[in-house]
């Protein structure tokens, strides 16, 4: 069975930009999540996605939105990029939710200069 | 607000010896603890996980410990190999306010010295 697939898996992008992440989840998974790891913070919850509706959502600005197509791949999008948002973006896919056990994908390195 | 908290952010252990993680949390509406271990240039994995009615859960080599008057969880690794150096995080989920919220602690680097 394949794992969680993330791309790309590293990005440089400059302040004001905007970038789109993709998650593609194990085959058979209705549920997707996304996370912020910074060396400070850990691993911060940013939402969730199950059968295509946002089900769960982190304390993050509305700058940071995703979606979740019917085949349950899912992307994120973060607009106006700022230096802040530097970070390890973390997508994991579960059956029921991440409340369970999931599994995550190799993540997105994503550097904001 | 760090809901979760992991105060040591490294930790070095003997191989062959226990290690011994630790986690505290502040709302008690937790109902549900998860540990995960990461590689670096990998994603977390998950370990094992404690439901609130337990206070023990025992997978292998790796035992959770679960104190809800203290708000504090252990995950214990016996014996300790070099292959579990790793960051590990602790997680709590809960229902709160007809959401379903989960917070990961900042995690602690193990490494396990030959």
């Amino acid at each position: 069975k394949a794992g969680v697939t993330q791309t790309p898996r590293y990005l440089i992008k400059t302040r004001g930009q905007q970038v789109t992440l993709s998650c593609s989840p194990i085959s058979g998974h209705r549920s997707v999540s996304w996370y912020q790891q910074t060396p400070g913070q850990g691993l911060q919850f940013l939402f969730e996605y199950f059968s295509e509706t946002q089900r769960n959502k982190g304390n993050f600005p509305g700058r940071f939105s995703g979606r979740q197509f019917s085949n349950s791949r899912s992307e994120m999008n973060v607009s106006t990029l700022e230096l802040g948002d530097s970070a390890l973006y973390l997508c994991a896919s579960s059956l029921t939710g991440p409340y369970n056990e999931q599994f995550f994908g190799p993540g997105t390195r994503l550097t904001v200069l | 607000d760090q809901q979760v908290k992991q105060n040591s952010p490294s930790l070095s252990v003997q191989e062959g010896r226990i290690s011994i993680l630790n986690c505290d949390y502040t709302n008690s509406m937790f109902d549900y603890f998860l540990w995960y271990k990461k590689y670096p240039a990998e994603g977390p994995t998950f370990l094992i996980s404690i439901s609130s009615i337990k206070d023990k859960n025992e997978d292998g080599r790796f035992t959770v410990f679960l104190n809800k008057s203290a708000k504090h969880l252990s995950l214990h690794i016996v014996p300790s190999q070099p292959g579990d150096s790793a960051v590990y995080f602790c997680a709590a989920s809960a229902a709160i306010q007809g959401a379903q919220k989960l917070v990961f602690g900042q995690g602690t680097r193990l490494t396990i010295n030959p």
